[in-house]
């Protein structure tokens, strides 16, 4: 069974500091995985997605993510947060069988001025 | 290009009442899902359809119907709400990666 967890509830982080938010994963097969953001009162939007390919995904507003198979690992980073970063995040896997997502828990970044 | 719209994005029900919630994607996308979202547990996949015309369950399907009405829409019913399905509902649909709609967010009495 495809699943997916992000053990941290909460990340703080100072504006201008590097920030990381963590996922890990269990899938059978190939993994595909995803990051989502989500803003207050939004639906989820789009960061990044790891098919294939480089370790290292660059995806929407300066983030990426690292792939780590031997730790089953998908963390997102920034270099440089921003005030504007501040919102929840999912990391999610698909289940290519049947194309259904498993998402986390989701983590709230905090980042303070 | 609207995207994935949901309707209505806010609604109060009492215990025992029906209500539909309606999704439609303007992106000619095959595959489309119904969320739930509720604090401290992510989303959890109710229901999806993966073609026009198909529909299976998810991980929370109980007390809650769907209808893929064509290729465009994807609506959920709740036929006798109860407190526990008080959440915020999100349609979604696929090509690549997930396309969200911006919620319904549902409180039963």
């Amino acid at each position: 069974a495809q699943s997916v967890a992000q053990p941290e509830d909460q990340v703080n982080v100072a504006e201008g500091n590097p920030l990381t938010v963590k996922c890990t994963y269990s899938v059978s097969g190939n993994p595909y995985l995803f990051w989502y953001v989500q803003y207050p009162n939004r639906g989820l939007q789009f960061l990044l997605k790891y098919i294939t390919g480089d370790n290292l995904v660059k995806g929407s507003y300066g983030f990426e993510a690292e792939f780590n198979k031997s730790q089953t690992s998908f963390h997102l980073k920034k270099p440089s947060a921003l005030v504007s970063d501040s919102a929840l995040y999912f990391c999610a896997v698909r289940d290519d069988n049947f194309n259904k997502f498993y998402f986390g828990s989701g983590t709230k970044l905090n980042v303070k001025p | 290009n609207a995207g994935v719209t949901q309707t209505p994005k806010f609604q109060v029900l009492k215990t025992g009442q029906s209500m539909t919630l309606q999704c439609a994607q303007d992106m000619n996308h095959n595959s489309m899902y119904w969320y739930r979202q509720d604090p401290g547990m992510g989303l959890r996949l109710i229901y999806y359809s993966a073609s026009e015309g198909t529909t299976d369950k998810g991980e929370v399907p109980n007390g809650y119907n769907v209808s893929r009405l064509n290729k465009r829409e994807f609506s959920l019913r709740l036929e006798s709400a109860a407190p526990s399905q008080t959440s915020v509902y999100f349609c979604a649909s696929l090509s690549g990666e997930l396309f969200f709609g911006e919620g319904s967010r549902l409180t039963v009495l």
